[in-house]
């Protein structure tokens, strides 16, 4: 089991332009997550997922698009990037039972300049 | 109010100390209390979980539950370098049929040799 994967580690952006982080996992959990962590912030759920062709809103999802239409991926697309996005971004799928418990990916560390 | 409370730190202890970590919460319908560790530039892995007060240990590892007191604790016994990591809180529950993920911010842990 590979667990969940993201691609890709690193990344620099430019004001104003678009990309995608991509997040897959292989252990047949309904739940997927994205975060972002910042200095001093903590986790911040992005968006999430409940299964596939079903998405909503997180606590911080202003200028972030997600779509599931597998099981396995859940990618999160930046639309316009701004500096504000400079952040690490975790993927992350749980259990659709309790303890609800997030297994994450490695993260991406993104910086827009 | 932030429904988890963590101190952030950053707390420093020398080997072989007992280290403890705590987290205060406010919402009683939580149900799964949870510690993650997270190393430097990684993901975090979940440590341990609990559902209901009480203690749980594994290893050097005890999580503390205090519902009445809406109060959880992460003691490690012997402390070693390899300790040295941010640890998070995170509490579950279900609520109205949706999964409900709170993280604490995290508290920056430093094992010195």
């Amino acid at each position: 089991n590979a667990g969940v994967t993201q691609t890709p580690k690193f990344q620099v952006l430019k004001t104003g332009q678009s990309m995608t982080l991509q997040c897959a996992q292989d252990m047949n959990h309904e739940y997927m997550s994205w975060y972002r962590q910042d200095p001093g912030m903590g986790l911040r759920l992005i968006h999430y997922s409940v299964g596939a062709g079903i998405t909503d809103q997180g606590e911080v999802p202003n200028g972030y698009n997600v779509s599931r239409s597998t099981t396995e991926d859940f990618p999160l697309r930046l639309l316009s990037a701004a500096p504000s996005q400079t952040s690490v971004y975790f993927c992350a799928s749980s259990t659709s039972g309790g303890p609800y418990e997030q297994y994450f990916g490695p993260g991406t560390r993104l910086t827009v300049t | 109010q932030k429904e988890v409370e963590q101190d952030p730190g950053p707390l420093s202890v020398p080997e072989g100390a007992i280290v403890s970590l705590n987290c205060t919460y406010s919402n009683s319908a939580f149900q799964y209390f949870m510690w993650y560790r997270q190393y430097s530039r990684k993901g975090p892995e979940l440590l341990m979980y609990t559902y209901s007060s009480g203690n749980k240990e594994d290893g050097r590892f005890t999580a503390q539950v205090d519902k009445s007191s809406k109060y959880i604790s992460l003691f490690i016994r012997d402390s070693q370098p390899s300790d040295s990591a941010t640890y998070l809180c995170a509490m579950s529950s279900r609520i109205q049929g949706a999964q409900k993920l709170v993280f604490g911010q995290g508290t920056r842990l430093t094992i010195n040799p």
